[in-house]
């Protein structure tokens, strides 16, 4: 099976402005997760989708805000975009042996 | 939430040297993995290992659910083996540690 995916995997935004980021799951793969990773915090959990519903979020401002399509590809918003926003994202599909992570999207707000 | 704590930090190997890697959770847990990240940042699964003692090639995990922790084991390291290796635990969210950085030198 293909594993996780996203796009784009480099990104440069400017401060203010807003970014969508795409993951496709594994094939059959009905759970989605984004994590938040930076030098100072860590990996940090944002939400996770299941059959096109949130079903858990981090804690993070509204500013983050996320969607699962019916074929499982989701998608996370960011709005507003904050210097503090520059990470890398990453998106993770769950299955029987646990989540596997897709290569990132790594972020930069200038 | 659940607090993960990985030690030790860092970790300067020789190659050929053998290693111990450790993660304590603060909570009962039904999964846990390990994971190393890359260069490039992907997080690549090492283990699955909610409870008992597995085997991948050079590496080994062991986790002790009632003791809550566990551990991962770098035999004959490599310089491949260099990167950050993190611990997480949960289910639809899961929860790191802050990682132990390794470093292989040959």
């Amino acid at each position: 099976k293909a594993g996780v995916t996203q796009t784009p995997r480099y990104l440069i935004k400017t401060r203010g402005q807003q970014v969508t980021l795409s993951c496709s799951p594994i094939s059959g793969h009905r759970s989605v997760s984004w994590y938040q990773q930076t030098p100072g915090q860590g990996l940090q959990f944002l939400f996770e989708y299941f059959s096109e519903t949130q079903r858990n979020k981090g804690n993070f401002p509204g500013r983050f805000s996320g969607r699962q399509f019916s074929n499982s590809r989701s998608e996370m918003n960011v709005s507003t975009l904050e210097l503090g926003d520059s990470a890398l994202y990453l998106c993770a599909s769950r299955g029987e042996t646990g989540q596997y992570f897709g290569p990132g999207t790594r972020l930069t707000v200038t | 939430g659940i607090q993960v704590e990985q030690s030790p930090p860092d970790l300067i190997l020789q190659e050929g040297a053998n290693s111990t890697l450790r993660c304590n959770f603060s909570d009962s847990v039904n999964n846990l993995q390990w994971f190393h990240q890359n260069p490039w940042g992907q997080l690549i699964n090492l283990f699955y290992i909610p409870s008992g003692t597995k085997q991948n090639g050079r590496l080994s995990a062991t986790t002790v659910a009632t003791e809550r922790y566990s551990l991962l084991y770098i035999s004959s390291s490599q310089t491949t083996d260099s990167g950050v290796y993190f611990c997480a635990v949960g289910d639809y969210k899961l929860s790191f540690g802050a990682g132990t950085t390794v470093t292989v030198r040959a």
